[in-house]
């Protein structure tokens, strides 16, 4: 069965104040890895897709990386509205679900 | 705009009594899925249907029904509701399997069943 682990579970940050947050994963084969990001009452939003080991990928502040065992979403000296909860999923065999993870909700402080 | 749409957004209601909560997208997608969202247990996967009149259960499928008569609506029917299906749902849409493209989500509905 797939599994998905994010940490920390929260984290608090000063603004500017650069961090990462982890996600582990343990699946029969690796078929990508997604970010999304979700504000308090909305639904999640899509940051990136991931696909093979060693691959990257930058939106504005946010880059993520891939390991064979693990994800990491790097955040740049943050800001405020980057404040959320961001949540990584693995697709299972046939592509027909996405296993989620339970999340990592980050607080960036003025 | 592309978007989903859900409703209600909110509702109470008590144990036993039938609901539908409506899920429709713009953006003609074959893909369509319904999730609910539990503290600590992250997002899982109520149903999903890849195209008009086929659907598959997901990971939590049990005290939920689902239909897609068109390829826009996707509706999650809860036959007798229990106390422990409150929690927070989620439509989402997609043009190709969840596991290969973007989802795009709901604002979602939050459910009280007491």
């Amino acid at each position: 069965e797939d599994q998905v682990t994010q940490s920390p579970e929260a984290l608090r940050l000063q603004e500017g104040e650069s961090s990462s947050l982890n996600c582990s994963y343990t699946v029969s084969g690796l078929r990508g890895l997604f970010w999304y990001r979700q504000d308090p009452g909305k639904g999640p939003e899509f940051l990136f897709t991931l696909y093979s080991a060693g691959e990257e990928k930058e939106k504005e502040r946010l880059k993520a990386t891939l390991t064979k065992k693990e994800s990491f979403l790097h955040i740049t000296a943050p800001k405020p509205e980057d404040s959320a909860t961001y949540l990584c999923a693995v697709p299972g065999f046939g592509n027909e679900k996405l296993t989620f993870g339970t999340g990592t909700r980050l607080t960036i402080i003025p | 705009e592309a978007q989903v749409t859900q409703n209600p957004r909110y509702l109470i209601t008590v144990t036993g009594k039938k609901l539908t909560v409506t899920c429709s997208q713009n953006m003609n997608h074959e893909y369509m899925s319904w999730y609910r969202q539990d503290p600590g247990l992250g997002l899982r996967q109520i149903y999903y249907s890849m195209n008009v009149e086929v659907t598959d259960k997901g990971d939590v499928p049990e005290g939920y029904k689902v239909s897609r008569k068109e390829k826009r609506n996707f509706p999650l029917i809860l036959e007798s509701p229990s106390p422990n299906q409150t929690s927070l749902y989620f439509c989402a849409s997609s043009s190709e399997p969840v596991g290969t493209d973007t989802q795009y989500f709901g604002p979602g509905t939050r459910l009280t069943v007491l």
